[in-house]
């Protein structure tokens, strides 16, 4: 499978817990994002890599979220102290960038998080 | 501030029906505009995506339709099937800043009754 990969597809977790998130894009993909999907809603825009650096994060990230993209190959986010707000499902993808085209995005199957 | 406004938020067709879906826009930057299909439990998957350059895209059974004056855009599913049944969004991105990060509707919720 060649696609986007998420792990782990869900995830139960006591509010207070940290959990981490690792999404695996298609190859020769540069860019890289996150977003967030809460029931009835479309995804919202977390933040973005291109390449190893992380070169934008929305207003919704806030101080308990990171993530990082080593070597500019798989990603991983990470939420510490998890409220029970952070539920939802957290979707990544990927695209091959070039200099103002937009290309198609390949989303991956997500990480449903329920924080209990 | 809503960039993307979708409606209707659910529809119902009936099989062979056409399916209409709308989206409309504020922010005048933005140059491209997808259309994704999302199945429970699944991530969105693309469906078919239209530049402004161009007023109609048609891929099979799906065409956007594109109205760059009253920034407005629509998917139009002919002869709808039961297997289309799923959640579409409409996205539109913008150039600006770089990440060209999609900026979704809040989706429509299509059933096609056998």
């Amino acid at each position: 499978d060649t696609g986007v990969s998420q792990n782990p597809r869900h995830k139960i977790t006591k509010r207070g817990q940290n959990v981490t998130f690792r999404c695996d894009p298609i190859s020769e993909h540069n860019r890289l994002y996150w977003y967030r999907q809460t029931l009835g809603q479309g995804p919202e825009f977390l933040t973005y890599f291109q390449n190893e650096a992380q070169l934008e994060k929305s207003r919704l990230l806030s101080d308990r979220f990171s993530a990082e993209r080593p070597k500019g190959s798989f990603s991983t986010l990470e939420i510490q102290r998890t409220e029970q707000g952070d539920s939802a499902m957290y979707l990544c993808a990927s695209s091959l960038g070039g200099e103002g085209v937009n290309t198609e995005a390949f989303f991956g199957q997500g990480t449903r998080l329920t924080v209990v | 501030q809503q960039q993307v406004k979708q409606s209707p938020q659910s529809l119902i067709v009936q099989k062979g029906g056409i399916s209409i879906i709308n989206c409309a826009y504020e922010n005048t930057a933005f140059d491209y505009f997808p259309w994704y299909q999302q199945f429970p439990g699944k991530g969105p998957a693309l469906l078919i995506a239209i530049r402004p350059d161009v007023s109609e895209k048609k891929e099979g059974r799906f065409t956007i339709s594109f109205n760059k004056s009253a920034k407005q855009f629509s998917l139009h599913i002919m002869d709808s099937q039961p297997g289309d049944s799923a959640t579409y969004f409409c996205a539109a991105s913008s150039p600006q800043g770089g990440s060209e990060k999609l900026v979704f509707g809040k989706g429509t919720k299509l059933t096609v009754n056998p």
